[in-house]
C-alpha cells in the first residue's frame, strides 16, 4: 500500500496569516503517460460531510475559495492557505488514487486558530 | 444537488451483524462508482470497500474482506454495506462516498453513520 504522511499533524495559526500543510507518499503519485498527480485534498468540520478542496494536486474544485491553493508532483505535495479565516478551521486529509479504487489517506493535520 | 444520506450505524455486540445504507439523490446513480470509508475514534480515514457503477466489480480492504459486502440497487439509488463477524476494530464512523471518472477520483461525501462494536 502507498502510505500517505502529513505533517504537522496539527498546526496553530493566526487569522489573516498563512497556513502551510505537507503530505508524502510512499511512492510516486506521477502517471506520466498523461502527466497527472493522483492526489486529492479534502477538509473535514464536525457534523460536516468531507468536502473536496483539490483534485490532481493541484485543481481548485468548485467553490473553493481562492486564499487555499495547493502543489506538488511525484511525491511531496503542500496545502496552502494564504490567509486564514474562522472558517478554515477544520482537519485536512490527503488522499492518493494512483492506486484507485484502493486509495489511501494522510492521518489528517489540525488546523486551528 | 449531490446528496448522500448514511444511514444504520447502531451499537452492536462482536460477532453481530449490521448493514449500512447509503442513499444517493441529485445524480444518475448508476453511472459512478460508490465507495464506504471509516474513520476510527482519533484515528484517520480509511477505505473500506468500492464497487462499480453496474455492481458488477467489488473491492474490498484487506481488513474487512470475507466479512463485508457492498452491493447497490441502482433502481432504488441506494448502496449498503453488510458488516458481519463485527469486531471492536470495526468501531468508526462509517462515510458513504461517490466516485467520478475513470480515476474513480472521490468527490462527494455523506455526513457518516457511528458504528459501535461493544458488548
Amino acid at each position: 500500500d502507498i502510505v500517505m504522511t502529513q505533517s504537522p499533524d496539527s498546526l496553530a495559526v493566526s487569522l489573516g496569516e498563512r497556513a502551510t500543510i505537507n503530505c508524502r507518499s510512499s511512492q510516486s503519485l506521477f502517471y506520466s503517460s498523461n502527466n497527472k498527480n493522483y492526489l486529492a485534498w479534502y477538509q473535514l468540520k464536525p457534523g460536516q460531510p468531507p468536502k473536496l478542496l483539490f483534485s490532481w494536486a493541484s485543481t481548485r474544485d468548485f467553490g473553493v475559495p481562492d486564499r487555499f491553493s495547493a502543489s506538488g508532483s511525484g511525491t511531496d505535495f503542500t496545502l496552502t492557505i494564504s490567509s486564514l479565516q474562522a472558517e478554515d478551521v477544520a482537519i485536512y486529509f490527503c488522499q492518493q488514487y494512483f492506486t484507485t479504487p484502493r486509495y489511501t489517506f494522510g492521518q489528517g493535520t489540525k488546523l486551528e486558530i | 444537488e449531490v446528496h448522500l444520506v448514511d444511514s444504520g450505524g447502531a451499537l452492536v455486540q462482536p460477532g453481530r451483524s449490521l448493514r449500512l445504507s447509503c442513499a444517493a439523490s441529485g445524480f444518475r446513480f448508476g453511472g459512478y462508482a460508490m465507495n464506504w470509508v471509516r474513520q476510527a475514534p482519533g484515528k484517520g480515514l480509511e477505505w473500506v470497500s468500492s464497487i462499480s457503477g453496474s455492481g458488477n466489480n467489488t473491492y474490498y480492504a484487506v481488513s474487512v474482506k470475507g466479512r463485508f459486502t457492498i452491493s447497490r440497487d441502482n433502481s432504488k439509488n441506494t448502496m449498503y454495506l453488510q458488516m458481519s463477524s463485527l469486531r471492536a476494530e470495526d468501531t468508526a464512523k462509517y462515510y458513504c462516498a461517490r466516485s467520478q471518472g475513470d480515476a474513480w477520483l472521490v468527490d462527494y461525501w455523506g455526513q457518516g453513520t457511528l458504528v459501535t462494536v461493544s458488548s
